[in-house]
């Protein structure tokens, strides 16, 4: 199985910030790298599909980008709603999920 | 609306099985697939396998091979999960989601979860 590595596992962020969080694949996956924030007691919810497309109805402080195996999620300007865990998840094989980043409020 | 309900909370006993429904609404349920995603609790998110509404074709993660059952009803829009011979650590929050394969395998659209609690 790929194996995915996010770091930070978590972070502690204020409103307003700027965020990076990076995923790292155990090998090669090209562009098939996805991204989901899971607020708690709630489904996950996709946030960026294909490393850097962003899903309809995402805010546009939601970024992307990487190949291969090296890529980053960047939220622009923190808002509240934004505190959650966010995971990569790669599906260039049989899927695998990274551990998770908790973002939380500084 | 897309929307995807699944059954009930459920308790089992070590070596019993459970079975998951997913009703699915809002789209037309052949033209995508069912994924099945656990999360114990606590924990991160494990992607289980998936089945295609289309021709019933699955995959499944190499660690559930040999105790895992996926099924579709097409008159109906439901998805089924069928996991064998449970064990304590298949304590979780199971979903189901909507998988799509633009630029890989999406899950754009998500059940509520069904919390399956194995106890003695």
């Amino acid at each position: 199985d790929i194996q995915m590595t996010q770091s930070p596992s978590s972070l502690s962020a204020s409103v307003g910030d700027r965020v990076t969080i990076t995923c790292r694949a155990s090998e090669n996956i090209k562009k098939y790298l996805n991204w989901y924030q899971q607020k708690l007691g709630k489904a996950p919810n996709l946030l960026i599909y294909g490393a850097s497309s962003l899903q309809t109805g995402v805010p546009s402080r939601f970024s992307a980008s990487g190949s291969g195996t090296d890529f980053t999620l960047t939220i622009s300007g923190l808002q509240p709603e934004d505190f959650a865990t966010y995971y990569c998840q790669q599906s260039y094989t049989i899927p695998t999920f990274g551990q998770g980043t908790r973002l939380e409020i500084k | 609306q897309v929307s995807l309900v699944q059954s009930g909370a459920e308790l089992k006993k070590p070596g019993a099985s459970v079975r998951v429904s997913c009703k699915a609404s809002g789209y037309t349920f052949s033209n995508y697939g069912v994924a099945w995603v656990r999360q114990a609790p606590g924990q991160g998110l494990e992607w289980m396998g998936f089945i295609s509404a289309y021709s019933g074709a699955t995959e499944f993660a190499q660690k559930f091979q040999g105790r895992l059952t996926m099924t579709t009803d097409s008159s109906t829009g439901a998805a089924y999960m069928e996991l064998r011979n449970l064990r304590s650590d298949d304590t979780a929050l199971y979903y189901c989601a909507r998988r799509t394969t633009f630029l890989g395998e999406n899950l754009d659209y998500w059940g509520q979860g069904t919390l399956v609690t194995v106890s003695s």
